[in-house]
């Protein structure tokens, strides 16, 4: 079955500080992962996938995330926070072998203090 | 492109009233989702179609939820009759497989639905 889990309900991080947004997932097919951020009272913005190739990809806003086969994880980094990071963070997948459905994490909190 | 587009983004109906929320998708996407969010259940998955067809609708909660999907530009979801455990956020999301690189969904600003 297809699932994601991230076990974080809120990260708080100091300003200047490295971020790490945990999300594992379950997947039958090739996994293709992506990171949305959502700021209040908007829509989900995408941030970043992974599709296949280097397990380190590049995103939007200084983001980064891992791909890790082995562990089934794909966690989400930047080395340096900014207050305006603080948001809400889902990690979502989709089966690669047989796209349908996008299965989306319980989001977690980001807040970044000063 | 100027992205999913929602309509109205903000609704206020009266309990029993019928409600239709409005999307349009991203031009050339094949895939389209509605979602709820509140904070007690998180983003739920209610519908998605593909090709104008729906695939699954397991996520939708009864039976006074429907949505449809006439042409590739346009979806409703329709609520009737409307209650207040109904009130959440709705969003609407597009997403194209095509060439298998551009897989990401893409979000609409949402639909505010305040039943009361």
């Amino acid at each position: 079955a297809q699932s994601v889990a991230q076990p974080e309900d809120q990260v708080n991080v100091a300003e200047g500080n490295p971020l790490t947004v945990k999300c594992t997932y379950s997947v039958s097919g090739n996994p293709y992962l992506f990171w949305y951020v959502q700021y209040p009272n908007r829509g989900l913005q995408f941030l970043l996938k992974y599709i296949t190739g280097d397990n380190l990809v590049k995103g939007s806003y200084g983001f980064e995330a891992e791909f890790n086969k082995s562990q089934t994880s794909f966690h989400l980094k930047k080395p340096s926070a900014l207050v305006s990071d603080s948001a809400l963070y889902f990690c979502a997948v989709r089966d690669g072998g047989n796209f349908n459905k996008f299965y989306f994490g319980s989001g977690t909190k980001l807040n970044v203090k000063p | 492109d100027a992205g999913v587009i929602q309509s109205p983004r903000h609704e206020v109906t009266e309990m029993g009233q019928e409600v239709t929320l409005r999307c349009k998708p991203i031009s050339g996407h094949d895939y389209l989702f509605w979602y709820r969010q509140t904070m007690m259940r998180g983003l739920e998955l209610l519908i998605y179609f593909n090709n104008n067809v729906p695939i699954d609708d397991s996520g939708m909660p009864e039976d006074r939820f429907s949505a449809k999907m006439p042409n590739a530009s346009f979806s409703t979801l329709k609520i009737q009759p409307s209650e207040p455990r109904d009130s959440a956020v709705y969003f609407c999301a597009s997403s194209s497989v095509q060439g298998r690189s551009n897989t990401e969904a893409f979000f609409g600003q949402g639909t505010r639905l305040t039943v009361v």
